[in-house]
C-alpha cells in the first residue's frame, strides 16, 4: 500500500498568515494527488485535484503543488473559516489512502 | 442541486449486519463512479469501496474484503454497502462520495480504472458495532 505521510499534524496560526502542509507518498504517485478540507462534524469537500488543479467554486487562496513523492498545500492567507482538517489523497494505485490529517486552528 | 443522503446506519452486534443505502439527486447516477470511505470517531478518513459507472469494476480495501458488498441501483439513484460479519473496529462514520474522471494504471497481471477525486459527499451515517 502506498503510504501518505503528512505534516504537521497539527498547526496553529494567525488570519493573514501563509500555511503549508506538506504530503510524502512512499512512492512515486506521479500528480495522482488531491487535497480536501474536512469541517467539524461535517464531509469532506475537494479543494484541489491533480495535485495543484483547484476545484470549481474554491478560492483561489487555496493552492497546492509536487509531484512524485513530495507535495505542498498552501494557504496564501489564512482566514477564520478555514478552521478544519485537511487531508491529502493518493489515487496512482490501489487501495486508495489518505494522509493522517493535519489540524488547522487560529492563533 | 447534487445530493447525496446515507442511511441505514445504527448499532449492531458483532458478527452482525447491517445494510447502508445513499439516496443520490441532481445528477445522472449510471454516469459517474461511486465509493464509500469511512472514518472511526476521532480519526482519518479510510477509502473503503469503488463501483464502476457500468459496474464493471468494483474494488474494496482489504479491512472489508469478503465481508462487505458494494452494490448500485441506477434506476433508483441508489448506492448500497451491505456489510456482513460486522467488527468493533468497523465502527465509523459511512460517507458516500461520487467519484470524479478516472485513471488506469496497470500491473504485470491486471488493469484498474480508480476514481480520480470525490466531487460530492454525502453528511455520512454512523454505524457502531458493540455488544
Amino acid at each position: 500500500d502506498i503510504q501518505m505521510t503528512q505534516s504537521p499534524s497539527s498547526l496553529s496560526a494567525s488570519v493573514g498568515d501563509r500555511v503549508t502542509i506538506t504530503c510524502q507518498a512512499s512512492q512515486d504517485i506521479s500528480n495522482h494527488l488531491n487535497w480536501y478540507l474536512q469541517k467539524p462534524g461535517k464531509a469532506p469537500k475537494v479543494l484541489i485535484y491533480d495535485a495543484s488543479t483547484l476545484e470549481t467554486g474554491v478560492p483561489s487562496r487555496f493552492s497546492g503543488s509536487g509531484s512524485g513523492t513530495d507535495f505542498a498545500f498552501t494557504i496564501s492567507s489564512l482566514q477564520p473559516e478555514d478552521i478544519a482538517t485537511f487531508y491529502c489523497q493518493q489515487y496512482d494505485h490501489l487501495p486508495l489512502t489518505f494522509g493522517g490529517g493535519t489540524k488547522v486552528e487560529i492563533k | 442541486e447534487v445530493q447525496l443522503v446515507e442511511s441505514g446506519g445504527g448499532l449492531v452486534k458483532p458478527g452482525g449486519s447491517l445494510r447502508l443505502s445513499c439516496a443520490d439527486s441532481g445528477f445522472t447516477l449510471r454516469n459517474y463512479s461511486m465509493n464509500w470511505v469511512r472514518q472511526a470517531p476521532g480519526k482519518g478518513l479510510e477509502w473503503v469501496s469503488s463501483i464502476s459507472s457500468s459496474n464493471t469494476y468494483i474494488y474494496y480495501a482489504d479491512s472489508v474484503k469478503g465481508r462487505f458488498t458494494i452494490s448500485r441501483d441506477n434506476a433508483k439513484n441508489s448506492l448500497y454497502l451491505q456489510m456482513n460479519s460486522l467488527r468493533a473496529e468497523d465502527t465509523a462514520v459511512y460517507y458516500c462520495a461520487r467519484g470524479r474522471g478516472t485513471v488506469e494504471y496497470c500491473t504485470s497481471t491486471s488493469c484498474y480504472t480508480l476514481p480520480r477525486y470525490f466531487d460530492y459527499w454525502g453528511q455520512g451515517t454512523l454505524v457502531t458495532v458493540s455488544s
